[in-house]
């Protein structure tokens, strides 16, 4: 069974500084990787998709990477704003139709 | 519509009772999913649809959870004599591609509480 880890579980950082997320996972067959945000009491909302033969994409302040050799991904957040403060959850598509989750990284940004 | 919709957003049920949790997806997604999630956790795949016809139902926990699409839009969830380790938040989503790898949409999810 696919096994994701994501870390830190908690992350606390001044407005403005830029961030790593990491996530990774065990079984590199994969069909994608998405992150997601989830705002507390709410859904998920998808931030960023990346096929398996990609190796990055991109949104606004937003950048993920993925290397499946290694079975690892990272969300980088440039210019941290209070308004990202949320957990970050990413997912791995295997099976075709199963997507295993982490079990996230909680942002706080401080004004 | 615009996005997921879930019915209802709060259900608090005694143990024993009978619940049903609604999904409307989005418009033309062919895909359908339904995910539980613990607090602090990530969510945890249930079942999935593909138009009205349920592919894989492989992470239901036991026989008192049925799901159903019967016309490839609306689904619901049902759990029969809830207990209280079915408390949790119950997401769905919907996708548009129909191997269900495609970019997952959730909607606000079901919150269950079994006292």
């Amino acid at each position: 069974k696919q096994e994701v880890t994501q870390i830190p579980a908690a992350l606390s950082v001044p407005e403005g500084e830029n961030l790593v997320l990491n996530c990774s996972f065990t079984d590199s067959a994969i069909y994608n990787l998405q992150w997601f945000r989830q705002d507390p009491g709410k859904g998920l909302t998808s931030l960023l998709l990346i096929q398996s033969s990609q190796r990055e994409q991109t949104s606004g302040r937003l950048n993920a990477s993925l290397d499946k050799s290694s079975g690892r991904s990272t969300l980088y957040i440039a210019a941290s704003q209070p308004g990202d403060s949320a957990t970050y959850l990413c997912a791995v598509c295997a099976n075709f139709n199963k997507f295993y989750f982490g079990s996230g990284t909680k942002l706080n940004v401080k004004p | 519509g615009a996005g997921v919709s879930q019915s209802p957003r709060y259900k608090v049920a005694k143990r024993g009772q009978d619940v049903a949790l609604r999904c409307d997806p989005i418009s033309g997604h062919v895909s359908l999913f339904w995910y539980q999630q613990a607090l602090g956790q990530g969510p945890e795949f249930l079942t999935y649809f593909q138009n009205e016809a349920q592919l894989d139902k492989s992470g239901l926990p036991s026989d008192r959870f049925f799901a159903e699409r019967p016309e490839g839009s609306v689904s619901t969830l049902k759990i029969q004599r809830t207990q209280q380790e079915d408390s949790a938040v119950y997401l769905c989503a919907s996708s548009l591609e129909t191997l269900g790898t495609g970019e997952l949409f959730f909607g606000e999810g079901s919150r269950l509480t079994v006292l």
